[in-house]
């Protein structure tokens, strides 16, 4: 497999459940990221780890929790989300999160929907 | 805070050409990006510019003004699988990327 996967596709969960995201990257990048994209808005940053260090939060509710154990995977954990949650969210992968022309590549996304 | 602006559709014709715009002000500015979303799909990355001026690239072209903080992507000899989310990110100073909120281009035949 190539590129930037990311499971499951789709995910619909009430409120008290407790669910993860995972995200693989199969490019040798070092850098990945989450991003939490809702209808008509723009991406927004939640999490960046560059080798496997978290080098940004910004300021995401503690009812998400990322995780990232190696370089090529991503986990976000879900649990006690609310409606406004349901979003589209992206994993994106880079070979350093560094200025200039790093380019981030992106998985497909997880479609969520928060009963 | 970073602000990002583009239309939100565009509509075009097969065979035509369609310019997308997209202004910026941002408190630095180390580079714009240009990516396409198929709906449904992961956002594929199209263009880089840093320097002032047009990178071509096939059917697509981007331009660049840093000092009017302007940018526009030219698709070219629009065909239908050209429908899709196109999104302007502009990295200001570090590493993260701050996104427009896409522009939907509609291909009609």
């Amino acid at each position: 497999e190539t590129g930037v996967t990311q499971t499951p596709r789709h995910l619909v969960m009430g409120m008290t459940n407790k669910k993860s995201l995972k995200c693989e990257q199969h490019l040798g990048h070092n850098a990945m990221y989450w991003y939490k994209q809702s209808a008509k808005k723009p991406l927004e940053l939640m999490f960046v780890y560059n080798f496997k260090e978290q080098t940004e939060n910004n300021s995401v509710p503690s009812r998400f929790s990322p995780e990232c154990p190696n370089s090529s995977h991503l986990f976000l954990h879900l649990h006690t989300l609310q409606p406004e949650d349901s979003a589209l969210y992206l994993c994106a992968s880079s070979q350093e999160a560094s200025g200039g022309a790093d380019t981030q590549y992106f998985g497909p996304g997880t479609r969520l929907t928060v009963l | 805070g970073q602000n990002i602006d583009q239309p939100t559709e565009m509509t075009a014709t097969e065979g035509a050409i369609v310019q997308i715009n997209c202004t910026y002000q941002t408190s630095g500015f180390n580079g714009l990006f240009w990516y396409q979303q198929h709906a449904g799909e992961a956002p594929t990355f199209l263009s880089y510019n840093v320097l002032d001026g047009l990178e071509e690239k096939g059917r697509f072209s981007s331009f660049l003004s840093r000092s009017k903080g302007y940018s526009y992507l030219l698709l070219k000899e629009l065909q239908m699988k050209d429908s899709a989310s196109y999104l302007c990110a502009v990295r200001d100073g570090d590493y993260k990327l701050s996104f427009g909120a896409g522009t939907t281009v509609t291909v009609r035949a």
